[in-house]
């Protein structure tokens, strides 16, 4: 098992360009995650999937639109990329149980947006 | 208040000591919590998940959970220098679909 996959592992952007990074889990997990992460913000959630057709907001949803494709697959887009979003993207999953949430990460995306 | 505070600044160790992490939360409603280990340039890894007041032990890691003061702890016995890394600890909020808030991460060094 691959686990969480993701893709590109490295992106450089002009301002204004776009970009979609993709995801992928084979662990049959519901809940699916993109985080940020800046050197001294910790990781910030953009945008969660409970489930398969849903999609919710996180703390740092602004200049993101996600796509849950499938129960495997969950995109991130950048419509319009900006300096500000230059961070490390990780995708993350997991199987919620009642109080049980172990997010599994993947690799993460480089992204340097100049 | 922020949800999920660690200690500030490196924790530098001798190699075979005990190496201490605190964290505390501010959610006296939150279930479950876990530690996560990051090396630099790499993405976090889960290495201990706790639910209940108490100790969990696994292996050289072990997680002390205390709710009624709102914190849990990681010891890492026997330090080793592969266990130089950054220390995540993560918190189950109720509500939002279980998000998890993460604190900023404490940087473990361990000196040979």
């Amino acid at each position: 098992n691959a686990g969480v996959t993701q893709t590109p592992k490295f992106q450089v952007l002009k301002t204004g360009q776009s970009m979609t990074l993709q995801c992928a889990q084979d662990m049959n997990h519901n809940s699916m995650y993109w985080y940020r992460q800046d050197p001294g913000m910790g990781l910030r959630l953009i945008y969660y999937s409970a489930s398969e057709g849903t999609t919710d907001k996180g703390e740092v949803p602004n200049g993101y639109n996600v796509s849950r494709l499938n129960k495997r697959e969950f995109s991130l887009r950048l419509e319009s990329a900006a300096p500000s979003q230059t961070s490390v993207y990780f995708c993350a999953s997991s199987e919620i149980l009642d109080w049980y949430n172990e997010q599994f990460f993947g690799p993460g995306t480089r992204l340097t947006v100049l | 208040q922020k949800e999920v505070e660690q200690n500030s600044g490196p924790l530098s160790v001798p190699e075979g000591a005990i190496a201490s992490l605190n964290c505390t939360y501010s959610d006296r409603v939150s279930q479950s919590f876990f530690w996560y280990r990051q090396y630099s340039g790499k993405s976090p890894e889960l290495i201990m998940s706790i639910y209940s007041n108490g100790d969990k032990e696994d292996g050289r890691f072990t997680a002390q959970l205390n709710k009624a003061s709102q914190y849990v702890s990681l010891l890492i016995r026997d330090s080793q220098p592969s266990d130089s890394a950054t220390y995540l600890c993560a918190v189950n909020t109720p509500e939002g679909n279980n998000r998890l808030a993460f604190g900023k991460g404490n940087q473990v060094v361990v000196i040979p």
